[in-house]
C-alpha cells in the first residue's frame, strides 16, 4: 500500500544552520500529490509547502521542497533555522483528493 | 477568509458519558475530515466526507462513534460512551480538489 517514511525521531540543529527533513514515499500512482505540514506544541497541523509538479521547487515562509518523482522524495530544507522553527512536522501524500496518508513525523528542535 | 472552526475546544467526561463535537469547514469546502490525534502520535483518521456522503469511515469504531454532515456544510462528531482510550485531540480538516486540508484548531478530550 502506500506509505510516507521519514527523517525518524529527533533533529535537533543549532540556530543559523540550514535544515533538512528527508520525506519518501512509496504509491503505485503516477500523480501524487505531497505536502509538509508544521504543528507547533498545542496547535494543530498547519499546511507548510504542497506539490504534484516534478522537479518543481515550491517555496513558502523560508521553507523550500521539490517534488523528485524518480527518487520518491520530497524533501524539506531552510537554508537557515530559526528557534521558531522547532516543532513536529509531518509530510503527506495523497492521490485521490482526499485521504492524506501521513509519515511519522519529525521533530525538529533548534537550540540557540 | 475564516479557518476551520471547532468547538468546544475542550471536553471532559467520566467513562460512559456522551460528548459530540462540532465543525464548520472553510467555506467552499467540499470535503470534510475528522481526525483522532492521541499524545505524542500523528492524526489518524476516523471518517471524510465528500459533500453530505461519507467516502470512507473505515477507520470510525462504529459501535460508539458516529459522525454526520447532512448538509454537507457543518459537520458533528459524537461518542456514545466514551472510554479512558477515546483521551486525544480530534481534529477537523477541510479541503476541495488537491489543495490540501486544512486543520481546525481541534477539541482535546480528557476521559476520565
Amino acid at each position: 500500500g502506500d506509505s510516507v517514511t521519514q527523517t525518524e525521531g529527533l533533529v535537533t540543529l543549532t540556530e543559523g544552520l540550514p535544515v533538512m527533513l528527508n520525506c519518501t514515499y512509496q504509491t503505485i500512482y503516477s500523480n501524487p500529490f505531497l505536502f509538509w505540514y508544521v504543528q507547533h506544541l498545542n496547535e494543530s497541523p498547519r499546511l507548510l509547502l504542497k506539490s504534484f509538479t516534478d522537479n518543481k521547487r515550491t517555496e513558502h515562509q523560508g521553507f523550500h521542497a521539490t517534488l523528485h518523482k524518480s527518487s520518491s522524495s520530497f524533501h524539506l530544507q531552510k537554508s537557515s533555522a530559526q528557534l521558531s522553527d522547532s516543532a513536529l512536522y509531518y509530510c503527506a501524500l495523497t492521490y485521490n483528493q482526499g485521504k492524506l496518508i501521513f509519515g511519522q513525523g519529525t521533530k525538529l528542535s533548534i537550540k540557540p | 477568509e475564516a479557518g476551520v472552526t471547532q468547538s468546544p475546544r475542550y471536553a471532559v467526561l467520566q467513562e460512559g458519558q456522551a460528548v459530540s463535537f462540532w465543525c464548520d469547514p472553510i467555506s467552499g469546502h467540499d470535503t470534510l475530515y475528522w481526525y483522532q490525534q492521541p499524545r505524542d502520535q500523528g492524526p489518524q483518521l476516523l471518517v471524510y466526507f465528500r459533500d453530505e456522503a461519507v467516502i470512507d469511515n473505515s477507520q470510525l469504531p462504529s459501535d460508539r462513534f458516529s459522525a454526520v454532515r447532512p448538509k454537507g456544510t457543518n459537520s458533528t462528531l459524537k461518542i456514545q460512551s466514551a472510554k479512558q482510550g477515546d483521551t486525544a485531540t480530534y481534529l477537523c480538516a477541510s479541503s476541495l480538489g488537491r489543495g490540501g486540508q486544512y486543520f481546525g484548531p481541534g477539541t482535546r478530550l480528557t476521559v476520565l
